[in-house]
Parts: C-alpha cells; sequence; structure tokens
C-alpha cells in the first residue's frame, strides 16, 4: 500500500524565511509519481508540481524548489524568500507507474507565514 | 476557461436524506474522481472513474455511489446520508496526475 507522510502538521515563519516542507513516502512500485498541491485560504487546490521517479534532478521554479531524493525516499519542498501569498496548506501526494491519477495524498502542512 | 463546477457549494442536510453533489467538466478529461477532506486526515479518495461507464473504488467508498453516464458529468451520491460523512469534499479531474479540482462542495448531515 502506498503511503504520504507529512510530519509538519504546522510551520509559522516571518515572512522573506526560507522554509522547507517535508514530505516522506512509501511504495513498493518501483516507478511512480509525486506531487505537490497547494490549498489557499480560499479553499481550491492547486497542481504545483509532478516528478517521476526516474528524475531525481531538484527542480527550480521561482522561490519554489523540489528536493526529490529517492534513498530517502523523501520529496521535499522549499519556499526561498517566503511571503504571505505563500500561506496555505501544502499537501504532497504520490502515483503509481501509470499516473492514473488514484493520488494517495499526506495529510498536508498548514503554513502561515507571519508579516 | 477550463472549469470544474460542483453544487451545491454548501448543503445541510439530515441523517437518511439522499442527496447528490453534481460535478462537470469542461477539459474532455477521461479520469474524474471524488475526495473528501477531514481535518488531520488530509484527501481521501472515495471513488475514481477512468472512462465512461468505468467507476472504481477509492480508499473511502463506503456509503456513496456514483455513476458516469457521459464524460462531462460524474456525480456523487449519498443514498442515506450519516453525520460520519460531514466533510468537504472535492470533484477533480486531469491527466497523470495533474488534477484540476472543483471548488468543494461542504456538506453537514445533522
Amino acid at each position: 500500500a502506498q503511503k504520504v507522510t507529512q510530519a509538519q502538521t504546522e510551520i509559522s515563519v516571518v515572512e522573506k524565511e526560507d522554509v522547507t516542507l517535508d514530505c516522506v513516502y512509501e511504495t513498493r512500485d518501483t516507478t511512480y509519481y509525486l506531487f505537490w498541491y497547494k490549498q489557499p485560504p480560499s479553499g481550491e487546490l492547486v497542481f504545483l508540481i509532478r516528478r517521476n521517479s526516474f528524475d531525481e534532478q531538484n527542480e527550480i521554479s521561482g522561490r519554489y524548489s523540489w528536493n526529490f531524493q529517492k534513498s530517502t525516499s523523501s520529496f521535499n519542498f522549499t519556499i526561498t524568500a517566503s511571503q504571505v501569498v505563500d500561506s496555505a496548506v501544502y499537501f504532497c501526494a504520490l502515483s503509481d507507474i501509470f499516473g492514473n491519477e488514484k493520488l494517495t495524498f499526506g495529510t498536508g502542512t498548514r503554513l502561515t507565514i507571519i508579516p | 476557461e477550463a472549469q470544474v463546477t460542483q453544487n451545491p457549494r454548501y448543503l445541510i442536510t439530515v441523517t437518511g436524506k439522499k442527496l447528490t453533489v453534481t460535478c462537470s467538466q469542461n477539459m474532455n478529461h477521461e479520469y474524474m474522481s471524488w475526495y473528501r477532506q477531514d481535518p488531520g486526515l488530509g484527501l481521501r479518495q472515495i471513488y475514481y472513474s477512468m472512462n465512461v461507464e468505468v467507476t472504481d473504488k477509492g480508499d473511502v467508498p463506503e456509503g456513496y455511489k456514483v455513476s458516469r453516464k457521459e464524460k462531462r458529468n460524474f456525480p456523487l451520491i449519498l443514498e442515506s446520508p450519516s453525520p460520519n460523512q460531514t466533510s468537504l469534499y472535492f470533484c477533480a479531474t486531469g491527466t497523470l496526475g495533474e488534477l484540476f479540482f472543483g471548488e468543494g462542495s461542504r456538506l453537514t448531515v445533522l
């Protein structure tokens, strides 16, 4: 069975600080996909990134970066120079080899950026 | 504009009174799914559909039914709602895990 663990329930940082959200996953598949989704206070869920298990290169998109380490089964998400608009609940998710959209989500990390 | 539309957005009902939450997408995706979100539990999949007339159980299907008669619609049916089905429900569609979610339907069962 697949499992995603986000051990950090809530994090608060002061604006402009860097913050890392942890995600640890379990799967028996050798090929799989990992995702991050954002849920701002307005409630909608927004796709941020998808990585497949063959691609361990870190990815950077503006102030966002993702560190995928297969050896530790982790897919951590870092926000650099955080802003108030980054305040949201962030979900990490895992799907199987086909990326067939049967996503298993973690329980989420609520990030609060303090102005 | 790509949209996933859920109705109703808010509903308060009583135990045992059948209800349907509708979901419609205009992106022509084959895949659709329902999730429920509860505090401390994250998002859990209820049912999903890989195509018309093809549906399958997710992780928490008990007490729910779905149907997929058309590509664009995927209604969630609660035949006899109970208080433990009080939750925030999301419909989603997409491909390769890049999901587009509806705005959510907050359901309260008294």
